[in-house]
């Protein structure tokens, strides 16, 4: 596509509850990121996808958030048993070669309540 | 010591003005370095790479520092559409995997 997708734009879940936002990059982009922004605060590096390499899980914050990236193009990043700290917009990039020309999606905003 | 490091403003500044961001980075393994703008509530863009000569981008100027590990940018002539959040990022030096952003810097251009 033209860029890079994400869904839901804005994601409301009950403290608890398991929700996976999406992420679509651009067509031929290899890499792929996950970072979060929380409000009034920088993006916080979670994942990084290259290739067929074994992704980067360095960031994450704990062992309730994974992700996947199936054939090399979309990704899924799961958040389970929700808190209310992990209330934040969540933002896909992906790049034709490492972290040069970072593209980034419009973003997930989660509200968890 | 935070791996980048800026200062958050608010700068408020008239139409035309000059203004000059700074920002530190840590880890003195880092090769590469930009700046990205990011407007309320929309996701950050890439405003320019910074390369160790300097370089320009119409009223942008960016500016590298290696041995005091120190990235500036100026924006000469001030336009209202020039207020928003300028992210200073660097690569977490040894990876060539994720970028490291600053909380950026504020800049609020007005009339």
């Amino acid at each position: 596509g033209a860029g890079v997708s994400q869904s839901p734009s804005n994601k409301v879940t009950e403290k608890g509850k398991d929700v996976e936002l999406r992420c679509d990059p651009i067509s031929g982009h290899t890499a792929l990121y996950w970072y979060r922004q929380s409000l009034g605060q920088g993006l916080e590096f979670l994942i990084y996808f290259q290739g067929n390499s074994a992704p980067d899980k360095s960031g994450l914050p704990s062992d309730r958030f994974s992700a996947e990236r199936t054939g090399g193009s979309v990704s899924t990043l799961t958040i389970q048993r929700t808190q209310q700290e992990d209330s934040a917009v969540y933002l896909c990039a992906s790049s034709r070669q490492g972290y040069y020309g970072y593209t980034f999606g419009s973003g997930t905003r989660l509200t968890v309540v | 010591r935070k791996e980048v490091e800026q200062d958050p403003g608010p700068f408020n500044v008239p139409e035309g003005a000059t203004v000059a961001f700074n920002c530190t980075y840590s880890n003195s393994a880092s090769q590469s370095f930009f700046w990205y703008r990011q407007d309320c509530r929309k996701e950050p863009k890439l405003l320019m790479s910074v390369y160790s000569s300097g370089n320009e981008d119409g009223r942008f100027t960016a500016q590298l520092n290696r041995a005091s590990q120190y990235i500036s940018l100026l924006i000469r002539d001030s336009k209202l559409s020039d207020s928003a959040t300028y992210l200073c990022v660097v690569n977490r030096g040894g990876s060539q995997g994720n970028l490291i952003f600053g909380k950026g810097t504020k800049l609020s251009v007005k009339p």
